[in-house]
Formats: C-alpha cells, sequence, structure tokens
C-alpha cells in the first residue's frame, strides 16, 4: 500500500515563526499535494507539483511556499505563521495525473498561537 | 468552474439500513471520481476509484456509481454499523489533475 507519512500530528508555534511541514510518499509518485481544511470551507489546494523541483500555485498559495528537491518529499512552508494559519493540513499523492487515485496523509493540526 | 455537491449535509441512521449518500458536479469533463471516509480530525482515507470510463465499482459493503454525462455519482452503503460514523467526501479530478472536493455528508450510524 502507498503511504503517504506527515511528519507531524500536531504543532503550536508562534506568530510570525517560519514553520516546516513534511510530507514523504513511498511509492515513487510524480504528483503531489498540500490542501488545508478548515470547517465550512472544506478542502483548498495550497500548492501542488507535478515533478522534482516544480511547483505550481493552487486556489490559496499567499503566505505559504513549497520545496521539493527529491521526488518522494514535498514541504510547505509557512514564511512567517499567522494565526489565520491555524488549520489542518493535508498531504497527497498521486502516480498519474490524469488517471491515478490520490492517497492521502494523516494530517497536521496546526495552531498558531 | 468545476463545482462538486453533496446531499445530505448530515443523516443519522439505525443501525442495519441500507443508505446512499448523493454528489453531483457541474462540468462532466473528468478524468476520474473518487469517495474518501474522514474520521475526525483524522486524514482521508480512499474507499472507490472510478474512472471516467467506469459505471461502478465495489468493495465490500460499498459500491459507488457514476453517470459523467448527469454529473453524479452514488455511495450505496449496505447494512450499516456504528464503524461506519464518519464524514464521506467526494471529489473528482478535472482536466489539470486537481482534485475538486464536495463539503461532505456526515454519516451517524447509531446501535
Amino acid at each position: 500500500d502507498v503511504k503517504v507519512t506527515q511528519s507531524s500530528r500536531y504543532l503550536v508555534k508562534r506568530t510570525g515563526e517560519k514553520v516546516f511541514l513534511e510530507c514523504v510518499q513511498d511509492m515513487d509518485h510524480e504528483n503531489m499535494f498540500w490542501y488545508r481544511q478548515d470547517p465550512g470551507l472544506g478542502l483548498r489546494l495550497i500548492y501542488f507539483s507535478y515533478d522534482v523541483k516544480m511547483k505550481e500555485k493552487g486556489d490559496i498559495p499567499e503566505g505559504y511556499s513549497v520545496s521539493r528537491e527529491k521526488k518522494e518529499r514535498f514541504s510547505l512552508i509557512l514564511e512567517s505563521a499567522s494565526t489565520n494559519q491555524t488549520s489542518m493540513y493535508l498531504c497527497a499523492s498521486s502516480a498519474n495525473y490524469r488517471v491515478g487515485g490520490y492517497t492521502f496523509g494523516s494530517g497536521t493540526r496546526l495552531t498558531v498561537v | 468552474k468545476q463545482e462538486v455537491t453533496q446531499i445530505p449535509a448530515a443523516l443519522s441512521v439505525p443501525e442495519g439500513e441500507n443508505l446512499v449518500l448523493n454528489c453531483s458536479f457541474t462540468d462532466s469533463a473528468i478524468y476520474n471520481l473518487q469517495w474518501f471516509r474522514q474520521d475526525p480530525g483524522k486524514g482521508l482515507t480512499s474507499l472507490l476509484l472510478i474512472q471516467s470510463s467506469q459505471r461502478e465499482q465495489t468493495s465490500g459493503r460499498l459500491n459507488a456509481s457514476l453517470d459523467k454525462s448527469s454529473g453524479r455519482s452514488t455511495l450505496y452503503i449496505a447494512a450499516s454499523q456504528p464503524g461506519d460514523s464518519a464524514t464521506y467526501l467526494c471529489a473528482v479530478q478535472d482536466n489539470t489533475g486537481k482534485l475538486i472536493f464536495g463539503q461532505g455528508t456526515t454519516l451517524q450510524v447509531k446501535p
């Protein structure tokens, strides 16, 4: 089974801190995605990547950046954390961008105080 | 712009009932449709993936159908159990490869 592993289940950070959320997949998938999930707003795409060193903006990229130096790892970076970035962050990967289904990690609940 | 709607938003049934969750989408140009399950505070677990050329997929007590031309999918759960209580999310993969999600149906199965 494909595994998508997010390094932290819960994180508490202070306003203004630089925050790194890490995601690793073990099935050689080309495509990786970062979503955030908020009550009443559902899942919203932040950034995605179709290949190493590639990145594309999703629907809500402001305040975030990403890094994909290796195929299996996709990092989400909050340059200067703010309280409105308190959320559940979900990483996903897929093998084929048109046919393959998505596999999600278990999520990181980030609280910014 | 693709929009995905799930009805109902919440559902409560007694154990043992068969039930249907509905999903509709506005643009039929999709590559596939995927149903997920999410437990409170957890990530998404994939239940069923239906390619655009397929009509249905089955896994155990779950059956999902897809009618691309009418923009509809249903998830059928047979003989529901309390362990089925969760939020069920429908998502379509559009022609850019991105997943567009519905808001979900929160299911409670009472013993």
